[in-house]
């Protein structure tokens, strides 16, 4: 079975600082990566995934991850962060061959100005 | 830009009451899934629907739950006799080509079961 682990609850930056959202996966076989961003009483939109490829993966909105399969994370990027990427932030996994996707957690981001 | 509806975006409910929770996928997507997310918790998979079938389902899916689509465009999640501990956020999600491909989720519906 896999899992996903998001070991922050919240994660504070300042605006215009590095943001970095934490995730380590398991699961068997190569996976399937993916984060999502979801806003207050809004569902959960496709930030960006890793397939196979290049480890650093690039998403919308300035957001990227990079896949170290060694460590087993994907850790959620920004180099610069917007008091608009104030969100909640799920990473989620799921095998290749199989469509469901487990979620982590989540992590609470506060952006402050 | 295509994207999932779900409708109600909430219900309240009785406890032992029938809901049918109804979701729109993105055209031409054959993949499509329910999850769910207790307040404060996880999102949670449910049940998997392909080719007018379920893929897979998980243990939160009982014989309380259904789902099926059955006017080939909207795919509903029923639950028949509701319980308290059912009160959560139920996502739908649409899938156009089998799992390199991103899930797009729909709104949400929020169930409240009084």
């Amino acid at each position: 079975a896999q899992s996903v682990a998001q070991p922050e609850d919240q994660v504070n930056v300042a605006e215009g600082n590095p943001l970095t959202v934490k995730c380590t996966y398991s699961v068997s076989g190569n996976p399937y990566l993916f984060w999502y961003v979801q806003y207050p009483n809004r569902g959960l939109q496709f930030l960006l995934k890793y397939i196979t490829g290049d480890n650093l993966v690039k998403g919308s909105y300035g957001f990227e991850a990079e896949f170290n399969k060694s460590q087993t994370s994907f850790h959620l990027k920004k180099p610069s962060a917007l008091v608009s990427d104030s969100a909640l932030y799920f990473c989620a996994v799921s095998p290749v061959n199989d469509y469901k996707l487990s979620f982590g957690a989540g992590t609470t981001v506060t952006v402050r100005a | 830009e295509p994207e999932v509806t779900q409708t109600p975006s909430h219900q309240v409910t009785q406890m032992g009451q029938e809901v049918i929770l109804r979701c729109v996928p993105i055209s031409n997507h054959l993949y499509f899934y329910w999850y769910r997310q207790i307040l404060g918790q996880k999102v949670e998979f449910l049940v998997s629907f392909y080719n007018n079938e379920i893929s897979e389902k998980s243990e939160i899916f009982d014989d309380q739950f259904s789902v099926e689509r059955p006017d080939g465009s909207n795919f509903t999640l029923k639950i028949r006799s509701t319980k308290l501990e059912d009160s959560a956020m139920y996502f739908c999600a649409t899938q156009g080509l089998a799992g390199s491909n991103e899930q797009f989720f729909g709104p949400g519906t929020r169930l409240t079961v009084l």
